[in-house]
């Protein structure tokens, strides 16, 4: 069971990056998922959750309306497209596996977003 | 600033036994189940608790969690310095829609 996050890199901010996930070793299309992010030296933040058939969606506020999470169930993939990037937004983004009753199972190594000029 | 409160850090001699708090609401917490994770310096968070109370298979019986009303608790007994790592509690808030993590507690097994 592995999830490999890519993507991460660094960008000006304003500008936009798609993150992704890998998922191998589970039945990908039957779990929902998690975007969950931590800045350098904080506490982890909840960004993002997609159910298993993309049927609900919820997102953190500091994130609403720049981020978009989308999965394809037949890749195996989920995804993270952010628009608008700010400097608040640099953080190590992990891709995270759900499990019901609001518990996070699995996560990924993480990739490295820098915002910065 | 957190939606649930964790203090900052707490510490104990190898051995012993700590508990960790994290505080809520009736939003959170208080109609959610609470579920811990356990940072090791430079890793990915890890799953010790579930369903307030509920061990990941391979998790030491020495993790334990517990729920009262709109506050959680992980408890760690017999410490040993490779407990030494951040925790942190999360829940689901029903009221605002989001997922909500606590600051975070460093252990320190002195």
């Amino acid at each position: 069971v592995q999830l490999v996050e890519s993507g991460g890199a660094l960008v000006q901010p304003g500008r936009s990056l798609r993150l992704s996930c890998a998922a191998s070793g589970f039945t990908f299309r039957s779990y929902s998922m998690n975007w969950v992010r931590q800045a350098p030296g904080k506490g982890l933040e909840w960004v993002s959750y997609i159910r298993s058939t993309s049927s609900a969606i919820y997102y953190a506020d500091s994130v609403k309306g720049r981020f978009t999470i989308s999965r394809d169930n037949a890749k195996n993939s989920l995804y993270l497209q952010m628009n608008s990037l700010r400097a608040e937004d640099t953080a190590v983004y992990y891709c995270v596996r759900d499990l019901p009753m609001n518990a996070f199972d699995i996560w990924g190594q993480g990739t490295m977003v820098t915002v910065s000029s | 600033q957190s939606v649930l409160t964790q203090p900052p850090s707490v510490s104990a001699a190898p051995g012993q036994k700590v508990s960790i708090s994290c505080s809520g609401s009736s939003s959170n917490i208080g109609n959610n189940y609470v579920s811990w994770y356990q940072q090791l310096p430079g890793t990915a968070p890890k799953l010790l608790i579930y369903e307030n109370n509920r061990r990941l298979s391979g998790i030491p019986d020495r993790f334990s969690g517990s729920k009262s009303g709109t506050s959680a608790t992980l408890g760690i007994t017999g410490l040993q310095t490779g407990d030494e790592a951040d925790y942190y509690c999360a829940t689901w808030d029903s009221s605002l829609s989001v997922g909500v993590f606590g600051g975070g507690t460093k252990l320190t097994v002195l």
